[in-house]
């Protein structure tokens, strides 16, 4: 089965800590992996994540993927209240126009 | 710049009638498509559009219909609404059908079924 894991499913950190959100799947066929941060309304776009190795930073996120051990992760640095969300990630297999989603990781960070 | 356009926000049903969630974008996007947010689930791929006049089913498709009869527009159809359709349903669209881009979301609309 072509499933999104993601982990932990839940996290509280206080500011200023690091956290590291993890995102495996299961089958190698690949096309790209993307970061989404969801708070009250719509996910909103972080990364998208087509070769391995390369890391793409925004700030204080970045997102690296592994397509040897199919897995990305997301590292927040110093992270602030602001940061309090669900980080949801999604692959899109090879030949298909399906994006599959992982259920999330809801990260709330304490003041 | 409106991008992806949900309509209506908010909607309660009674068991066995019928709706649509409207979803239009304006970004001139081939590829639209549907899910539905539940607790614990993540986001399930309902229906999907590479563009005008092509469809087909995601993950969850029972109890939903989708048309697309131009590039704007990728309307929801739920033919007899059930409770377990009682969902958070998000319309997306991307650029290309081919490259795996980004997908942009609309707002959301929640659906309660009574």
């Amino acid at each position: 089965e072509d499933k999104v894991v993601q982990s932990p499913l839940s996290l509280v950190v206080h500011e200023g800590d690091t956290v590291t959100l993890n995102c495996s799947y299961e089958v190698t066929n690949f096309r790209s992996l993307l970061w989404y941060k969801q708070e009250k309304k719509a996910p909103t776009f972080l990364f998208m994540l087509t070769s391995s190795g390369i890391e793409k930073k925004s700030g204080r996120l970045s997102s690296i993927l592994d397509k040897k051990e199919l897995f990305s992760i997301l590292n927040i640095t110093a992270t602030q209240t602001g940061d309090s969300a669900v980080y949801l990630c999604a692959r899109r297999p090879s030949g298909t126009y399906k994006y599959i989603f992982g259920t999330g990781t809801r990260l709330k960070v304490l003041a | 710049n409106a991008g992806v356009t949900q309509t209506p926000k908010f909607q309660v049903l009674k068991t066995g009638q019928s709706m649509t969630l409207q979803c239009a974008q304006d970004m001139n996007h081939e590829y639209m498509s549907w899910y539905r947010q539940d607790p614990g689930m993540g986001l399930r791929l309902i229906h999907y559009s590479v563009g005008a006049g092509i469809t087909d089913q995601g993950e969850v498709p029972n109890g939903y219909n989708v048309s697309r009869s131009t590039t704007e527009d990728f309307p929801l159809r739920l033919l007899s609404a059930a409770p377990s359709q009682t969902s958070v349903y998000f319309c997306a669209s991307s650029q290309g059908r081919v490259e795996a881009g980004e997908l942009f979301f609309g707002e959301g609309s929640r659906l309660t079924v009574l």
